[in-house]
């Protein structure tokens, strides 16, 4: 069974970089044809995906966030990564890490991780 | 960008009853469409793709249909695990998700 888990600070003083790691577990992150993604929902609301990588390190970014993500991935640690620069209030959410099975579908998800944007 | 539009916004469903839920995208997404069902504090969970198939373990009760712009996920007769928050999400170009509609005990 794979298991992912988001680590990384709660809270980033606006202006910052917000930066995440997802850690898999239960199987190879560079085994079968799956993209590893990022996904947030603001409290209350409803999910935006950010982006996704594959372990080749092939990346796509939702366009409306593309000048400021950057994906990467470690398969020695079988692990990946978000960061997110120059951040504000409106970058509050829980941000989940999740598979994708290649065509978009997200079948395994991260707990998720509330990360806070103030001074 | 597609947009998804859900509706309603929330859905009030006595345990046993039909819940019926709608989701719109603003271009046709062809049958990439897909469900999530959220609990409070958890990550979603995928019920239905492919607008209409079931994922692993998904109960029968769950049903989807549509193509195109139109789709509706149906829950024949709710049980008291299924109040919860539903997102549409289309992944023909990119992905985005619906708003959610949240299904309430009436």
């Amino acid at each position: 069974q794979v298991q992912l888990q988001e680590s990384g600070p709660g809270l980033v003083k606006p202006s910052q970089t917000l930066s995440l790691t997802c850690t898999v577990s239960g199987g190879s992150i560079s085994s079968g044809s799956y993209y590893w993604s990022w996904i947030r929902q603001p409290a209350g609301k409803g999910l935006e995906w950010i982006g996704r990588i594959y372990t080749s390190g092939s990346t796509n970014y939702n366009p409306s966030l593309k000048s400021r993500v950057t994906i990467s991935v470690d398969t020695s640690k079988n692990q990946f990564s978000l960061k997110l620069s120059s951040v504000t209030a409106a970058d509050t959410a829980v941000y989940y890490c999740a598979r994708d099975d290649g065509v978009g579908l997200i079948d395994y998800w991260g707990q998720g991780t509330l990360v806070t944007v103030s001074s | 960008e597609i947009v998804m539009t859900q509706s309603p916004a929330t859905l009030s469903v006595s345990p046993g009853e039909r819940a019926t839920l709608s989701c719109r995208a603003s271009q046709s997404v062809s049958s990439n469409l897909a469900w999530y069902q959220q609990k409070p504090g958890q990550a979603p969970r995928l019920l239905i793709y492919g607008a209409s198939t079931r994922a692993t373990g998904i109960p029968a009760r769950f049903s989807g249909s549509g193509s195109g712009t139109e789709f509706t996920l149906t829950i024949s007769s709710l049980q008291s695990e299924d109040f919860a928050v539903y997102y549409c999400q289309q992944y023909n170009n990119w992905w985005t998700f619906g708003q959610g509609t949240k299904v309430e005990i009436k």
